[in-house]
């Protein structure tokens, strides 16, 4: 069985631009999370979707946001980038919502100049 | 919001010996979780808890889930050089009506001698 793949999985960017990134969970889970990392605030939630529906969501500004398709397939999008965007994104999978037992993904690598 | 304090922040230690590292909280959480995570690659799951005092090993790791359900610890034993990484805490709190907060730790960095 495939694992979770996160595409692509380094990115730069300029402030002020937009970025979509997008994460193919395990067959069969219908649940994707986010995860923002770095160095300093070290991992962090942003939301979590189960089929096609946000059901949680982290402290994050409104430029972060999500979607989900019917696939199970998820986007991260992130616009008017800043500085402090520059992390790496993790996705993770799970056959629910909220399940502790969550596959992640390699992550995409995000720098922002 | 709620936060995790783990320590240490990074540990060098010799192969053989045994390894812990804890986290605590003023928080209370539902289950606890620890996670290895290896250079480029995502974390992965290494032991949940998800009652007050129990006590859960996988392999030579063991892990606890604190009394007041505020603190964790993972212990590891006769560390190997495989056992190299970071290793996270994370809480995972029910707030009803099916939300939740998951919160992680800032990071154990364990390097092993050989």
């Amino acid at each position: 069985k495939a694992g979770v793949t996160q595409t692509p999985r380094y990115l730069i960017k300029t402030r002020g631009q937009q970025v979509t990134l997008s994460c193919s969970p395990i067959s069969g889970h219908r649940s994707v999370s986010w995860y923002q990392q770095t160095p300093g605030q070290g991992l962090q939630f942003l939301f979590e979707y189960f089929s096609e529906t946000q059901r949680n969501k982290g402290n994050f500004p409104g430029r972060f946001s999500g979607r989900q398709f019917s696939n199970s397939r998820s986007e991260m999008n992130v616009s008017t980038l800043e500085l402090g965007d520059s992390a790496l994104y993790l996705c993770a999978s799970s056959s629910g919502v909220g399940q502790e037992t969550q596959y992640f993904g390699p992550g995409t690598r995000l720098l922002v100049l | 919001g709620q936060q995790l304090n783990q320590s240490p922040q990074s540990m060098f230690i010799q192969e053989g010996e045994d390894v812990s590292m804890n986290c605590t909280s003023s928080s209370i959480f539902n289950t606890w979780l620890w996670y290895k995570q290896d250079p480029g690659e995502g974390p992965v799951l290494l032991i949940a808890l998800y009652k007050a005092g129990e006590l859960t090993s996988n392999g030579r790791l063991t892990a606890q889930f604190g009394i007041t359900r505020k603190d964790s610890f993972l212990n590891i034993s006769a560390s190997i050089p495989s056992d190299v990484g970071i290793y996270f805490c994370a809480g995972l709190a029910w707030s009803g009506a099916g939300s939740y907060q998951l919160t992680f730790g800032k990071g154990t960095k364990l390097s092993v001698i050989p």
